[in-house]
């Protein structure tokens, strides 16, 4: 079965401090990962994917993530964080095999001033 | 473009009743799902629709729910017999697939709170 883990309940940064939240899945095919984020009231906007190829992809908000089938990790990161960015993140799978996205539990990110 | 949009944003029963929700996709998206959060989880997949027919329902957790996109774009998540237990946001995706993979988009939600 398909199962994503986000080890990180809560995370709290400073304003321009790096970030990474960590992903890891499990899944028998090969996945497809996704990041999506939710700010409070709101619905869930993707952030960026991976299908294939090169495993470092970039998304939007300038967040990039990495995917390393070795690990079974597709931790998302981003090099300078701003207060708007403070929202809930949530890591998914899905693929070929299953089209349901599986998602993790989520990670809270807060951003200190 | 106009993204996923579900209607009611909020809707408030009581223990028992009957409720509807509802999702229009984005436009020539033919896949549609829908997932069910609770509070401070991940959405948790109920169902898929590949037009018109459900290609897997293995999410509903039981006969009270039902789900059905008629003509292929609209679909209605339906509730008999609410329990408190329903209370969540629920959310619909709708989907494209492109040469690499699915991307699936995500409304609003619909929260609901079963009294």
């Amino acid at each position: 079965a398909q199962s994503v883990t986000q080890p990180d309940i809560h995370i709290t940064v400073s304003e321009g401090a790096s970030l990474e939240l960590r992903c890891n899945y499990s899944y028998g095919a090969t996945p497809y990962l996704f990041w999506y984020v939710q700010s409070p009231g709101q619905g869930l906007q993707l952030l960026l994917k991976y299908f294939s190829g090169d495993t470092l992809v970039q998304g939007i908000k300038g967040f990039e993530a990495e995917f390393k089938r070795s690990q079974s990790s597709f931790n998302l990161r981003k090099p300078s964080v701003h207060w708007s960015d403070a929202a809930e993140y949530f890591c998914a799978v899905g693929g070929t095999g299953r089209r349901a996205l599986t998602f993790g539990s989520g990670t809270r990110l807060q951003v200190q001033p | 473009g106009a993204g996923v949009s579900q209607t009611p944003s909020n809707k408030v029963t009581e223990k028992g009743k009957y409720v509807e929700l509802r999702c229009d996709p984005i436009s020539g998206h033919t896949a549609l799902y829908w997932y069910r959060q609770s509070l401070g989880q991940g959405p948790e997949f109920l169902i898929y629709f590949q037009g018109t027919g459900a290609a897997d329902d293995s999410g509903l957790p039981n006969d009270r729910f039902f789900a059905v996109r008629p003509e292929g774009s609209v679909s209605t998540l339906k509730i008999q017999r609410t329990e408190r237990g329903d209370s969540a946001v629920y959310l619909c995706a709708s989907s494209r697939t492109d040469r690499v993979g699915e991307t699936q988009y995500f409304g609003p939600g619909t929260r609901l709170l079963v009294l």
